[in-house]
């Protein structure tokens, strides 16, 4: 068990390119969510899954963001169209049952 | 959705003092109620929570008592070392795990403590 595992670390894109996260879930866990934090505040929700299904997605902030979980394994979030205020760390946690355990996120910067 | 409001930093204090870091909820269920800390350069860390009124959450020295009726949920400890020295989050659960169970969680913006020697 290595934790919640997401890659890159690190992104830095051009406003208006297509970006792709990735969360690998600890391994047993079969809810996975996604939140983003903006510096200076709280980590916010945005959409969690269930094994593959994605039961909530009405808090993803615009139409470019989406979410996957094909597999009910690895979860992938895909922002199109980057915007400079689009820059934040992105964070996924994985539970089974109580509270989740975080990854250390990815932190984009849109230029 | 529920809401948390959390005592703003920065706090900066010496070190065996006593910090205090309040929380306060609105809910219109039974949330359960977290305590997460950021270390520098690390990930959130869960550090204590509690799940129905009354409860007392500990870990690390630290404490919080779910207190419905003051809708708070206060994180205390008595002598903080160097190594406190991190931002703290209270969260809370969104609607009631009676009837949802799951784990969404609402943030507080987070409170930086910084322990000198």
């Amino acid at each position: 068990d290595t934790g919640v595992s997401q890659n890159p670390r690190h992104k830095i894109t051009k406003r208006g390119q297509n970006v792709t996260f990735r969360c690998d879930p600890i391994s047993e866990h079969n809810r996975l969510y996604w939140y983003r934090q903006t510096l200076g505040q709280g980590p916010e929700f945005l959409t969690y899954f269930q094994n593959e299904a994605q039961l909530e997605k009405s808090r993803l902030l615009s139409d470019r963001f989406s979410a996957e979980r094909p597999k009910g394994s690895f979860s992938t979030l895909e922002i199109q169209r980057t915007e400079q205020g689009d820059s934040a760390m992105y964070l996924c946690a994985s539970s089974k049952t109580g509270a989740g355990t975080f990854g250390s996120g990815t932190r984009l910067t849109v230029v | 959705g529920n809401s948390v409001t959390q005592m703003e930093g920065p706090v900066t204090l010496s070190e065996e003092a006593f910090l205090t870091i309040n929380c306060t909820y609105t809910a219109t269920g039974y949330p359960s109620l977290f305590w997460y800390v950021q270390y520098p350069g690390e990930g959130l860390q869960l550090l204590l929570k509690a799940t129905k009124a009354d409860d007392k959450g500990s870990n690390k020295g630290f404490e919080a008592t779910y207190r419905k009726e003051t809708t708070s949920f206060h994180l205390e400890k008595g002598s903080v070392q160097v190594s406190d020295s991190a931002v703290y989050f209270c969260a809370a659960t969104e609607g009631s795990l009676r009837s949802s169970n799951d784990y969404k969680l609402s943030f507080g913006a987070g409170t930086t403590v910084t322990v000198r020697a």
